[in-house]
């Protein structure tokens, strides 16, 4: 079975600092990789997704970055972290033929990103 | 023109009773509606979905209800339980176009069923 692996699960910056955040697929090849950021606890906003290595796509210009250095991982970086940069950050995959009824969105368990 | 409205943004129910969350998209490209459950500190999971051709789906207690014409789609909650108190979120997607591969998330219902 497939599983999704992301850490670290909470993380407490300080304004200015780096981000690297990693997400990890196994049981699956090629898959189709995201990232959302989910503030308040609340509305979930997609970041970039992959749908290959080394080919990400931009949703929201930002201070955020993402690479896909092998086919199943993913990493969210950031150079210098912002205090609107906290929240809830969630990887997710699913199958190369894209989102369907028999192709779902599958989260990871997500990182809680505080900058202080 | 790619927004998923939902409503309302939370809602308590009884032991017991009948939970419902709507929503409403514009977007008539979309053909994939499933709703998400989350727990307080997860990742949200799949909990029931539905395509376009039908008009209902039912899990368990779960049941989505879609309406293509009027553009909307439901999540009943049967004989809701203190368990299901969480935050659920409709979402849609398309197989092509611009939305390929995205899904569109509504805000977020949350429920809190009292014992």
């Amino acid at each position: 079975s497939q599983t999704i692996h992301q850490w670290p699960a909470t993380l407490v910056q300080p304004v200015g600092s780096p981000l690297s955040l990693e997400c990890t697929v196994e049981g699956t090849s090629n898959p189709n990789l995201y990232w959302y950021r989910q503030a308040a606890g609340r509305g979930l906003q997609l970041l970039f997704y992959s749908v290959g290595i080394g080919q990400i796509s931009s949703e929201v210009p930002q201070n955020l970055s993402a690479s896909r250095p092998q086919d199943r991982q993913f990493i969210l970086s950031s150079k210098k972290l912002l205090l609107s940069d906290s929240g809830f950050y969630l990887c997710a995959w699913s199958m190369l033929t894209g989102l369907s009824y028999n192709s779902p969105l599958h989260f990871g368990n997500g990182t809680r990103l505080t900058v202080t | 023109q790619q927004q998923v409205k939902q409503s309302p943004q939370s809602l308590i129910v009884q032991k017991g009773g009948i939970s419902i969350i709507n929503c409403a998209y514009e977007n008539t490209a979309f053909d994939y509606f499933p709703w998400y459950q989350q727990f307080p500190g997860k990742g949200p999971a799949l909990l029931i979905a539905i395509r376009p051709d039908v008009s209902e789906k039912k899990e368990g207690r779960f049941t989505i209800s879609f309406n293509k014409s009027a553009k909307q789609f439901s999540l009943h909650i049967m004989d809701s339980q203190p368990g299901d108190s969480a935050t659920y979120f409709c979402a849609a997607s398309s197989a092509g176009g611009t939305s390929y591969g995205k899904l569109t998330f509504g805000q977020g219902t949350i429920l809190t069923v009292h014992p």
